[in-house]
């Protein structure tokens, strides 16, 4: 299996600008999650999905953030507009059911200028 | 709900030296535990990890694990680290109910000098 995809890994934008991440799931994991990692805070979730429906997007700093999962294959998080404090590492896991672990992408390092 | 705390942000050992990494969680139900391992400019991987049964886990690359239910640990050992352990290292527990979504530790940094 070629895990979990992230596209694209690094992003490189200018304040204001619109971003979006992407994500392909491990085949047959039914559960997806978007992090962020930064020195400050650590690796913060920002949303859940099962079976392609979001569970908890608590985690999601503001309106500026939106996820979607159309189908088991894909999901994307987009920041509208984007601002120099989103500069972090995205990841993406998906696992296949309640208590198995979280598979990994290589994350996307976003910079906004 | 459930957190997790990693009481050591660095911890540099000599190679071939022993090494443990502290963790310790609180949760109002029984708990999974696991440990990730992230290598530099990478996701994390998966090093071991605790669902029920011998309270002693043994994971990849010659780490294991103890689950403490009294002390609500799980603390990370190896006896002989080499420069290739040098990565960052996240403790994770999730519940037994509910949407099992896990919280992470923030991290300890393991640094192996030769």
């Amino acid at each position: 299996d070629a895990g979990v995809i992230q596209s694209p890994r690094h992003e490189v934008t200018e304040m204001g600008q619109e971003v979006t991440l992407r994500c392909k799931p491990i085949s047959g994991h039914n559960s997806l999650f978007w992090y962020r990692q930064t020195m400050m805070r650590g690796l913060e979730l920002l949303i859940y999905f099962n079976n392609n429906v979001p569970i908890d997007d608590s985690g999601m700093p503001e309106d500026r953030f939106s996820a979607k999962m159309p189908n088991a294959s894909f999901s994307t998080l987009k920041i509208q507009p984007s601002e120099p404090r989103d500069s972090a590492v995205y990841f993406c896991a998906s696992s296949s059911r309640g208590n198995s672990p979280l598979h990994f992408g290589n994350g996307t390092r976003l910079t906004v200028t | 709900a459930q957190s997790v705390t990693q009481l050591d942000s660095q911890v540099p050992v000599f190679e071939e030296a022993p090494v443990e990494l502290r963790c310790n969680y609180s949760s109002s139900v029984s708990v999974y535990l696991f440990w990730y391992v992230q290598y530099p400019n990478q996701g994390l991987q998966l090093l071991l990890k605790y669902l029920s049964g011998s309270t002693l886990v043994k994971g990849i690359n010659g780490f294991e694990a103890e689950f403490n239910k009294s002390q609500t640990s799980f603390h990370l050992r190896k006896p002989s680290v080499h420069i290739s352990d040098t990565a960052e290292y996240f403790c994770a527990v999730s519940g037994q109910r509910g949407s099992y979504i896990p919280t992470f530790g923030r991290g300890t940094s393991l640094i192996v000098h030769p």
